[in-house]
């Protein structure tokens, strides 16, 4: 089977720095994507790691270890509209659609 | 704006009754997704379709049929209609079916 952990709530100050992290198991690999969700909303693309390392994009940045089965989403300096869920995914083992963590809460407080 | 819609927005139906939801592209990329979303189990695919009239089973297909007779268009039917498919159904479309989709802005069906 596949599967992707993710913690399920995270809150946090505006200004401050968080670190959603994901681990997953999967038959094959072909990658981390991280999507980003306000409440109401449809998932919109953020980020995807294919090798290890770290991608960034403005504020959010992107980490993967593919040893270790392990990724995280850095989202830095806060801003109240950064208060969304945010999704892990990776491609199923043919390579040919996403299956996707449960989710992320992220509160960000004044 | 990746040009999908989905129609119809809001649907409330009865147990038992047929539901036919529409996904519309006007991107031609080649893969189309179904994907419901409920509380607690973030997305989950239904099915998925790689062409026209090729399609695949995602991990929640039972109670769920697809249908792609043409590019631009994916339909998702509930033959049957349960409360248990009370859930917001998401399209979304690839160009090589892998990490960068690009979602509609989701159908809210509720089944009574």
């Amino acid at each position: 089977g596949q599967s992707l952990e993710q913690p399920s709530e995270v809150t946090a100050v505006e200004g401050a720095i968080v670190q959603i992290n994901c681990t997953y198991q999967t038959s094959g690999f072909y990658g981390l994507s991280w999507y980003q969700q306000h409440d109401g909303g449809a998932p919109t693309f953020l980020s995807y790691n294919a090798l290890d390392g770290l991608e960034e994009t403005g504020r959010f940045s992107s980490f993967l270890s593919r040893s270790d089965s392990y990724g995280y989403l850095l989202l830095q300096e806060l801003q109240m509209k950064d208060s969304a869920s945010y999704f892990c995914a990776s491609a199923n083992q043919a390579g040919t659609a996403l299956i996707f963590g449960k989710g992320t809460t992220l509160s960000v407080s004044s | 704006d990746a040009g999908i819609t989905q129609s119809p927005r809001h649907k409330v139906t009865e147990t038992g009754t047929p539901v036919t939801l529409r996904c519309h592209q006007t991107e031609n990329h080649r893969y189309m997704y179904w994907y419901r979303q409920d509380p607690g189990h973030g997305l989950r695919l239904i099915h998925y379709s790689y062409g026209v009239k090729d399609t695949d089973k995602g991990e929640v297909s039972d109670g769920y049929s697809v249908s792609r007779s043409k590019t631009e268009d994916f339909l998702l039917t509930l033959e049957s209609a349960t409360s248990s498919q009370t859930s917001v159904y998401f399209c979304a479309i690839s160009d090589e079916g892998s990490h960068e989709q690009y979602f509609g802005p989701g159908t809210r069906l509720t089944v009574t």
